[in-house]
């Protein structure tokens, strides 16, 4: 099992919609969770992060966490075609542990393609 | 507002050599990290800086990969006797004492 999955998709979504990007993370003791955003041969920029149960918006941005099902997404309200990208989820581990220091482990990715 | 640079951008070297990528990370920002992305995947972590002291290293970084940050500030990334499979985006981020991590541009190594 993967320690973060994401939707592979290619997800498309039409100008305007609402877009829904999921992920789940393997290791229970996770504690802080991020959206990066990550455009065709650039690297990853940070849209949100989040650290409690629920939800936390920014602008036209929701991320949402539920630790108890181990699953954070991602909701772009009123979709622009400047939103495609591909969107990386990222959870970083228990700061804690000896073993995995302050590394983010990321999914590989969901392309989003929002058309006009 | 100076965010993380990272030099250089594209690097095109021959199976064999050797190449170093160089980090600057934010000013204030005292963890510094080195990523490896490939074409489809997400980031894979290789090594972390507290301040001058690398605390931990990925067994993907194996012993053709070294890093370093002296003084706790600037870092390098050293990969001796590239290989094609070494091919790939080089990615620094760095963080303050919250653990957000903003990257940087990256490097794109070419391996021939």
């Amino acid at each position: 099992q993967k320690e973060v999955e994401q939707n592979s998709g290619p997800l498309s979504v039409p100008e305007g919609a609402i877009a829904s990007l999921n992920c789940t993370y393997s290791d229970r003791v996770s504690q802080s969770f991020f959206w990066y955003r990550q455009y065709s041969g650039k690297s990853p920029e940070l849209i949100m992060s989040i650290y409690s149960n629920g939800d936390k918006e920014d602008g036209r941005f929701t991320a949402q966490l539920n630790k108890a099902s181990q699953y954070v997404s991602l909701l772009i309200r009123d979709s622009q075609p400047s939103d495609s990208a591909t969107y990386l989820c990222a959870v970083n581990t228990n700061l804690m542990r000896e073993t995995s220091g302050s590394r983010l482990t990321f999914g590989e990715g969901t392309q989003l393609t929002v058309n006009p | 507002d100076t965010g993380v640079s990272q030099d250089p951008r594209h690097k095109i070297t021959k199976r064999g050599q050797n190449v170093t990528f160089r980090c600057d990370p934010i000013s204030e920002h005292n963890r510094l990290y080195w990523y490896r992305q490939t074409l489809g995947q997400g980031p894979e972590f290789l090594t972390y800086f507290q301040n001058e002291a690398q605390l931990e290293k990925s067994r993907l970084l194996s012993d053709r990969f070294s890093a370093e940050r002296p003084k706790g500030s600037f870092s390098t990334l050293e990969i001796q006797r590239t290989e094609q499979g070494d091919s790939a985006m080089y990615l620094c981020a760095s963080s303050a004492s919250t653990d957000t991590q903003y990257f940087g541009p990256g490097t794109r190594l070419t391996v021939l």
